[in-house]
């Protein structure tokens, strides 16, 4: 069983389309993130989730949506994309909050292609 | 702005030989650091977890920490082939927040 999943795993789209990327754990962690990686492979928080809870929302525009419905599942919704998305979005869990040394665990990753 | 860095590489070591990898933070308040290392197409995984000065040590490899320096190191003993890949540096901004360097690339030759 995988332990951190995302889908989809490749998303291609034109720009000012809106795309959405779902994650679920099975881990029984209490907090969830979502981190971007660019092209030169800089591994960067946008948000972070415990129980439900947003605790942490980087500089992210407003077009970058997070959503936990429950603390095993944390989903991004992304409004009128941009080139400059254009990235792999991965999605982790932990046990504890990074600020008690949380180890993460990552998603697969979701290469999300804008054209 | 919080800042971790580390050299991109590639560094490239041959098989059985010694690489050693480094990273420096620029927050004092980071109390803890991670060396996560992820291969091409893949996802960052764990290999270890340092949180006081001195070194620790997990099979072939060895994490040093120096906080009054503002320095973490990693070393891989008996390098292998398969040990090619990313090594990203993490550190605790003594938030809720885990800060990435950009990675160093490592290679091993036969």
């Amino acid at each position: 069983d995988t332990a951190v999943s995302q889908t989809p795993k490749y998303l291609v789209t034109q720009m000012g389309n809106d795309k959405s990327i779902k994650c679920e754990q099975n881990l029984g962690h209490d907090t969830m993130y979502w981190y971007k990686q660019d092209s030169k492979k800089f591994l960067k928080i946008m948000f972070s989730y415990n129980n439900k809870e947003l605790i942490i929302n980087e500089t992210v525009p407003n077009r970058f949506s997070p959503k936990s419905p429950d603390k095993a599942h944390l989903n991004l919704h992304i409004n009128s994309l941009e080139l400059g998305d254009s990235a792999v979005y991965f999605c982790a869990s932990s046990q504890d909050q990074a600020s008690v040394g949380g180890e993460l665990f990552f998603g697969e990753g979701s290469r999300l292609t804008v054209l | 702005q919080k800042e971790v860095e580390q050299n991109s590489g590639p560094l490239s070591v041959p098989e059985g030989a010694i690489a050693s990898l480094n990273c420096t933070y620029s927050d004092r308040v980071s109390q803890s650091f991670f060396w996560y290392r992820q291969y091409s197409g893949k996802s960052p995984e764990l290999i270890m977890s340092i949180y006081s000065n001195g070194d620790k040590e997990d099979g072939r490899f060895t994490a040093q920490l120096n906080k009054a320096s503002q320095y973490v190191s990693l070393l891989i003993r008996d390098s292998q082939p398969s040990d090619s890949a990313t090594y990203l540096c993490a550190v605790n901004d003594g938030t809720d927040k885990l800060i990435f360097g950009t990675g160093t690339r490592l290679q091993v030759f036969p």
